[in-house]
Parts: C-alpha cells; sequence; structure tokens
C-alpha cells in the first residue's frame, strides 16, 4: 500500500546550523505532498505543501521540492533556531477526492542547541 | 475564526470504561478525519466522515470504536469498553471539502489505567 518513509531521529543541530530530513513516497496516483510540525504537548501545524510534481512548498525559512523521479520530498532550512525544536511529519494524500486522508511518515524529533 | 476544537485535551479512563471525544470542526467545514498517535508513531488515519455520513472508515478498529457526525453539533469518536493499548493521543482534522487542505485540531490525549 502507500506509505511514507522519514529519516530517523532524533536529530540534533546546533543553532544556524543547515537541516535536511529526508522524506520518500510511493509513488501511486498523483499525491499532494506534505510537511507538518508538532511542538510538545499540540496539534499538527501545516509547514508547507506542495501539488504536483517539481512545485517548491515554502514557508518560515522552510522549503521542499517534489522531485518525482525520486519521489522525495526532502525539508530544508539553511539556519534553524532554537524554536525550531519539533518533531517534523511528512505526509501525502491518496489524491482525488480525499485531500484530508493523509498518510504520514513516523515523525522526525529535531533538537536544535543553542 | 477559530480552529478545529476538540474536547476535552487529556481524559483519563479505568479499564473497561467508555471514551468519548469531541471534535467541532472549522466554521463552514463539513468534512472530519479522526488519526490516532500512539506513542513514538506518527498519526495514523482511522476514519472519514461527512455531516450524517460514514465516508471510509478503512482505519478503523473494527470492535469497540466508532464515531459519528451529525447533522448538528460536533464529531463523536466513541471508545466502548477501553483497554491500555488505547491510550494514545487523537487528533481530529477538518476540511471545507474533501479535496482541499486539512486543519488539525490540538489533540485529545486519552490515558487507560
Amino acid at each position: 500500500g502507500d506509505s511514507v518513509t522519514q529519516m530517523e531521529g532524533p536529530v540534533t543541530l546546533s543553532e544556524e546550523a543547515f537541516l535536511t530530513i529526508n522524506c520518500t513516497y510511493t509513488a501511486t496516483g498523483y499525491p499532494s505532498l506534505f510537511w507538518y510540525v508538532q511542538y510538545p504537548g499540540e496539534g499538527l501545524q501545516l509547514l508547507l505543501k506542495a501539488t504536483k510534481a517539481d512545485d517548491k512548498g515554502s514557508n518560515k525559512g522552510f522549503e521542499a521540492t517534489y522531485r518525482k523521479e525520486t519521489t522525495s520530498f526532502h525539508l530544508e532550512k539553511g539556519s534553524v533556531q532554537v524554536s525550531d525544536s519539533a518533531v517534523y511529519f511528512c505526509a501525502r494524500s491518496p489524491g482525488g477526492n480525499q485531500g484530508g486522508k493523509l498518510i504520514f511518515g513516523q515523525g522526525t524529533e529535531l533538537s536544535v542547541k543553542p | 475564526n477559530a480552529g478545529v476544537m476538540q474536547n476535552p485535551r487529556h481524559l483519563v479512563r479505568r479499564r473497561g470504561q467508555e471514551a468519548r471525544l469531541r471534535c467541532s470542526p472549522m466554521k463552514g467545514h463539513s468534512h472530519v478525519y479522526w488519526y490516532r498517535q500512539l506513542p513514538e508513531e506518527g498519526l495514523k488515519f482511522m476514519v472519514y466522515l461527512q455531516k450524517e455520513n460514514i465516508i471510509d472508515e478503512s482505519g478503523m478498529p473494527k470492535e469497540r470504536f466508532s464515531a459519528e457526525f451529525p447533522k448538528e453539533g460536533p464529531s463523536i469518536l466513541r471508545i466502548q469498553q477501553v483497554v491500555r493499548g488505547d491510550s494514545a493521543a487523537y487528533f481530529c482534522a477538518s476540511s471545507l471539502r474533501g479535496e482541499t487542505e486539512a486543519f488539525f485540531g490540538q489533540g485529545t490525549r486519552l490515558t487507560v489505567v
């Protein structure tokens, strides 16, 4: 079945370091791809999304590009801050008429040290 | 414009009791999704509902779990005869239409003792 695979955490970085969190997805259909962020004790917030191949989603300094040829949607940020410490989830939709029925990766915990 | 509201935020139940989790979607949204997040895991889809209809319940356990979204009032996820393995965070999301972006609530953290 459809799936999303993320790199395992936890990832620990120093402030202002470069961040990459890898995400790959199964290629059935024409999915939309998402990154969600979950701060401690909170729900999920949509960070960015891309709806078709070669689209780049961006928000708050984070970016991810929908790569159909490699079935990837890696999350990047040039300079992380302590406030970016959270769990990041990659997700795909099945496409079509079920935009809210998402398939999530297992999450990657990011810890940024001052 | 209030977001997706879930209550209670925290719920403690003894084994064998019933748990009722409520979700009020964003204003104007008629599509609701429930997810479960077990400790150290990602979110798993449970059920997709529209007003008065269950559209997709492929992720719901076959026994003890049920969901509804009545014409009036919030969506309810009901777990009967809870067991320790039901301890998890349960998240609700809503969308304007079936193919549009879903917005998540803050979740209900269920602890079964």
